[in-house]
């Protein structure tokens, strides 16, 4: 399996501009996480989806975020307008999820490096 | 609300030197696991935790879980160079949804 895929891996814009993060799990995996890494804030989930149902958006910062998985191969995460702020790391992960057992091993992309201008 | 503390934050050693990195966690949760990330890259897995008194060990890195005392630790032995690195431990909250809750990480600095 290629893992979790990410794109663009690197996405530079300027500020008011919209821009869409994709993320494609790994095949069988039934729960997906968007998070976003800074220097000041660490590692902070944003959203996360349970059969392409999102179970838990409270991480997400403001109105300008919104994410969708419209099937179980393909998420997207988008930020519009951007702003400065919003430079950081995105990253996706991926896992199974067992009723009883409880979830698996989340599987991370390699991320997308946003800068806004 | 789970919370989750790492200890230390900061870690610079030497090489050959043995070390512990500890994370408490505040609720109950009988699943932790352990992730590793390179400068620039992003979160590798580790070790996975499923009960208490579970211990793992890869390499020069062992990892063990105490579910009563909400504890746990991943000991370094003989650290070299290549193990530096930040260490994230995540708590699974449990239930049905499948979130995890991430501590966060130890920047680890190995120095010759």
């Amino acid at each position: 399996d290629a893992g979790v895929i990410q794109s663009p891996r690197h996405e530079v814009t300027e500020m008011g501009q919209e821009v869409t993060l994709r993320c494609k799990p790994i095949s069988g995996h039934n729960s997906l996480f968007w998070y976003r890494q800074t220097m000041m804030r660490g590692l902070e989930l944003l959203i996360y989806f349970n059969n392409n149902v999102p179970i838990d958006d409270s991480g997400m910062p403001e109105d300008r975020f919104s994410a969708k998985m419209p099937n179980a191969s393909f998420s997207t995460l988008k930020i519009q307008p951007s702003e400065p702020r919003d430079s950081a790391v995105y990253f996706c992960a991926s896992s199974l999820l067992l009723v009883r057992e409880g979830t698996d091993t989340q599987y991370f992309g390699p991320g997308t490096r946003l800068t806004v201008l | 609300e789970l919370k989750v503390e790492q200890n230390p934050l900061f870690l610079s050693m030497q090489e050959g030197k043995n070390y512990t990195i500890y994370c408490n966690y505040s609720t109950t949760s009988d699943r932790l696991y352990w992730y590793r990330q390179d400068p620039g890259k992003s979160l590798e897995s580790l070790f996975v935790l499923l009960s208490n008194g579970a211990v793992k060990q890869e390499g020069r890195l062992m990892a063990s879980l105490d579910t009563k005392a909400r504890l746990s630790t991943l000991h370094i032995t003989a650290a070299v160079h290549d193990l530096s690195a930040t260490y994230f431990c995540a708590v699974d909250i449990g239930g049905s949804q499948g979130n995890l809750i991430f501590g966060k990480g130890t920047k680890l600095s190995v120095k010759p």
